[in-house]
């Protein structure tokens, strides 16, 4: 039973370039989760999605990003423009199917992304 | 608006004593109270969670955690450390109203020394 599977684990990109880093929920998840680990710091909530539908945004970045989760296919955190100041670890979690799910997130090992 | 405070940005204890992590919220509502390890360059494992009933709650790797609704605490504890217990611990939060998101704190790096 596959967990939650994020790609690619390492990005370069040079400033300005766009940057997208894909997640893959665990088998029967319906709800994902992205979070942002700049370096020694802790997990900074960005956004919370389920298939075709956007529950809480408040964490994002008001320009450059933007998340997706189709109903087909892996959930997509996507930043333009990147600035030095995006380089950090993106961490993916998923949830079973329920708003009112109680339990803990399951995350994926992390999107590293650096930018020169 | 829900937070989560980890005082202690390192913990320090040697190997075979006792182990404290502390952590402290503030939520609307019920608040469901979790742990999480994190070692390098990997992601978050779960530890343990508070979701209700008995205030003390055992968890993975020998790993147990308190609730205290009084004082809003929910500090995480081992009786006796191991060398491989060195990693980054965050706790985490979740309320009952309002949105479902989980909300981590800044994270508490302890080192156990041999």
């Amino acid at each position: 039973n596959a967990g939650v599977m994020q790609n690619p684990r390492h990005l370069v990109r040079r400033r300005g370039q766009e940057a997208r880093l894909r997640c893959s929920p665990m088998k029967g998840h319906s709800h994902v989760y992205w979070y942002r680990q700049l370096p020694e710091e802790g997990l900074k909530f960005m956004v919370y999605l389920q298939k075709e539908n956007i529950i809480d945004e408040s964490g994002m970045p008001k320009e450059r990003f933007s998340a997706e989760f189709p109903k087909e296919g892996p959930s997509i955190l996507r930043i333009q423009q990147v600035v030095r100041g995006d380089s950090a670890a993106y961490f993916c979690a998923s949830s079973p199917p329920a708003r009112s799910y109680t339990g803990e997130l399951f995350f994926g090992e992390g999107s590293r992304l650096t930018v020169l | 608006a829900q937070s989560v405070a980890q005082p202690e940005d390192q913990v320090n204890v040697a190997e075979g004593n006792p182990l404290t992590v502390k952590c402290t919220y503030s939520v609307s509502g019920n608040p469901y109270l979790f742990w999480y390890v994190q070692y390098p360059n990997r992601g978050l494992q779960f530890l343990l969670k508070y979701i209700t009933g008995d205030n003390l709650v055992k968890g993975s790797y020998g790993f147990e955690a308190e609730f205290n609704k009084s004082q809003t605490s929910f500090h995480l504890k081992k009786p006796s450390a191991l060398v491989s217990d060195s990693a980054l611990y965050f706790c985490a939060v979740r309320g009952d109203t309002g949105g479902f998101k989980t909300i981590f704190g800044a994270g508490t790096r302890l080192f156990v020394k041999a």
